[in-house]
C-alpha cells in the first residue's frame, strides 16, 4: 500500500527556535498534502492544505507566518514551525492524496511527528 | 457545518467480545465516511471507508454502514481480538479531494 513518512520522528527544541518536518510519499505522487495538529486524547485538527506548486491554504486561527508549509514536489511536503514556544509542543501529522487521476478520498497518513519545545 | 461525534471511550472489552463504536456525522451534501485506526506507536491507517447511502465498508472483520436518514456510520466487529487494542477515528470527507474531519477517538483496550 501507499506509504508516507515524517521526518523527524520526534524533535525536542529550545524556544525561539525554528523546526522543519518533512512528509513524504514514498511510492505515489501526492498533489495534495494536509498538516493536522493533535493535541493529547484530542482529534486531529486541520492546519492547512499543500498544493504541489502553489501557496497552501490555512485553517481559520492558524498563523500561516509561524507555519510555514513548502510543496515543491509531488512527494515532498515541509511545515516550518518558526519561534517555536512551549504552546507550540503538539503532535504533527501530515497526509496525501494520491495523484491517481481519479476522484478518490483515500488519504495516507504519516507516522506522525512529535514536537517538544522547552 | 461538518462535524463527527463519536462516542467517548476508553472502551474495554474483553477478547471475543462484540464491539460497537458508536459515530454520528453533520454533514451538508453527500460526504464520504471513513474509520481510521492508530496502533500504539503508528499513524492512523485507513481500516474501512464507504462513499455513499447504504454502503458497507468492511475490513478485518470490522464494518460499518453508511445510514443516511440516521447520518451514523458506527463500527461494529463480532469478536475482538487483543491485537485491536488502539484508537479508533471516525472521519468524513466532505468532498472528493478535502481533508478529513475527524471524530475525538475512541481508545479500545482488548483483554484476554
Amino acid at each position: 500500500g501507499a506509504v508516507v513518512s515524517q521526518h523527524p520522528s520526534w524533535v525536542i527544541c529550545k524556544s525561539g527556535t525554528s523546526v522543519k518536518i518533512e512528509c513524504r510519499s514514498l511510492d505515489f505522487q501526492a498533489t495534495t498534502m494536509f498538516w493536522y495538529r493533535q493535541f493529547p486524547k484530542q482529534s486531529l485538527m486541520l492546519m492547512a492544505t499543500s498544493n504541489e506548486g502553489s501557496k497552501a491554504t490555512y485553517e481559520q486561527g492558524v498563523e500561516k507566518d509561524k507555519f510555514l508549509i513548502n510543496h515543491a514536489s509531488l512527494t515532498l511536503s515541509t511545515l516550518t514551525v518558526t519561534s517555536a514556544h512551549p504552546e507550540d509542543s503538539s503532535f504533527y501529522i501530515c497526509s496525501a492524496r494520491e495523484a491517481s487521476g481519479t476522484s478518490t478520498d483515500t488519504q495516507y497518513f504519516g507516522p506522525g511527528t512529535r514536537l517538544t519545545v522547552l | 457545518g461538518n462535524s463527527v461525534t463519536q462516542m467517548e471511550g476508553p472502551v474495554t472489552l474483553s477478547e471475543e467480545a462484540f464491539l460497537t463504536i458508536n459515530c454520528t456525522y453533520t454533514a451538508t451534501g453527500y460526504p464520504s465516511l471513513f474509520w481510521y485506526v492508530q496502533y500504539p506507536g503508528e499513524g492512523l491507517q485507513l481500516l474501512l471507508k464507504a462513499t455513499k447511502a447504504d454502503d458497507k465498508g468492511s475490513n478485518k472483520g470490522f464494518e460499518a454502514t453508511y445510514r443516511k436518514e440516521t447520518t451514523s456510520f458506527h463500527l461494529e466487529k463480532g469478536s475482538v481480538q487483543v491485537s485491536d487494542s488502539a484508537v479508533y477515528f471516525c472521519a468524513l470527507s466532505p468532498q472528493a479531494g478535502t481533508a478529513l474531519i475527524f471524530g475525538k477517538g475512541t481508545t479500545l483496550s482488548v483483554s484476554s
